[in-house]
C-alpha cells in the first residue's frame, strides 16, 4: 500500500491568484496522477506525471494552466494558475501500487479549493 | 470524458437492506475496480475484478461483471449506517483510472 498526504488541505483563494498543491507519497511510484473533482461530480484526471519528463496532460487541460512539478519519486506539486470561481473542485493525487502487484490506486485526502 | 455511466445515481435505503450499483462502460477493459469516497475526500479502493473473472467477493462486498454488456455491478449486503458515501468504478486504459459517474448511498439507521 502507500501513504499519501496533501497540503494544503482546504483553501479560499482570489480570483486571479495561483495556488500550489503538494502530494507526498511514503514509497517511491514511477507515476502519480492528478484529479479534479467538481462539485457533485466525478473524478476527472488533468495529468500523469512522470520523475524526470514532462507531464502528460489529458484533453482539456494545459500546462500553463496546470503546471506540474515532479521532482523525485516521492512528491510532486500541482499549480492551479490565473485561478476563476470555476477551478473550485477538490483536487487529489494519486499512485499507483508501490510493488506494481495490482492496479489498484491510492489516493490523497484531496485539496478542497473555493476560489472567489 | 467518462468512461461510463452509474446507476442509481443516488439511493437511499435503511440498515440493513442491500445495497445495488451499476455501472456500464464504453471500451473493452483489463480490469473494472470500484471506489468508495467519504464526504468529498479521498478514495478507497474497495475492489478489483479482472476482464476474465464474472463474479468477485470481499467480505459484504459482492462484484459481477458482464464483458458482453460491458456493465458492472456492487452488492453491499447488510447495509450499515457507516456504508453511507459516494461509489464509483473505474477501468483501466493505459495506466490511468477512468471513472464513472457515482452512486451516492445513504445508510439510514
Amino acid at each position: 500500500s502507500a501513504v499519501i498526504s496533501q497540503k494544503p488541505s482546504r483553501d479560499i483563494c482570489q480570483r486571479g491568484t495561483s495556488l500550489t498543491i503538494q502530494c507526498q507519497v511514503d514509497s517511491q511510484v514511477t507515476m502519480m496522477f492528478w484529479y479534479r473533482q467538481q462539485p457533485g461530480q466525478s473524478l476527472t484526471l488533468i495529468a500523469t506525471a512522470n520523475q524526470g519528463s514532462e507531464a502528460t496532460y489529458e484533453s482539456g487541460f494545459v500546462i500553463d494552466k496546470f503546471p506540474i512539478s515532479r521532482p523525485n519519486l516521492t512528491f510532486s506539486t500541482l499549480t492551479v494558475s490565473n485561478m476563476s470561481p470555476e477551478d473550485s473542485s477538490i483536487y487529489l493525487c494519486s499512485v499507483e501500487d508501490p510493488t506494481g502487484k495490482t492496479y489498484e490506486q491510492y489516493f490523497g485526502p484531496g485539496t478542497r479549493l473555493t476560489v472567489t | 470524458s467518462q468512461q461510463g455511466e452509474e446507476d442509481p445515481q443516488a439511493l437511499s435505503i435503511q440498515e440493513g437492506e442491500n445495497a445495488t450499483m451499476n455501472c456500464s462502460y464504453k471500451t473493452s477493459i483489463n480490469n473494472l475496480q470500484w471506489y468508495r469516497q467519504n464526504s468529498g475526500r479521498g478514495l478507497v479502493h474497495l475492489i478489483l475484478i479482472r476482464s476474465n473473472e464474472r463474479e468477485k467477493h470481499s467480505g459484504r462486498l459482492r462484484v459481477t461483471l458482464d464483458t458482453s454488456k460491458k456493465s458492472s455491478s456492487l452488492l453491499i449486503t447488510a447495509s450499515r449506517a457507516a456504508d453511507t458515501a459516494s461509489y464509483f468504478c473505474a477501468t483501466t486504459g493505459g495506466g490511468k483510472l477512468i471513472f464513472g459517474q457515482g452512486t451516492e448511498l445513504s445508510v439510514k439507521p
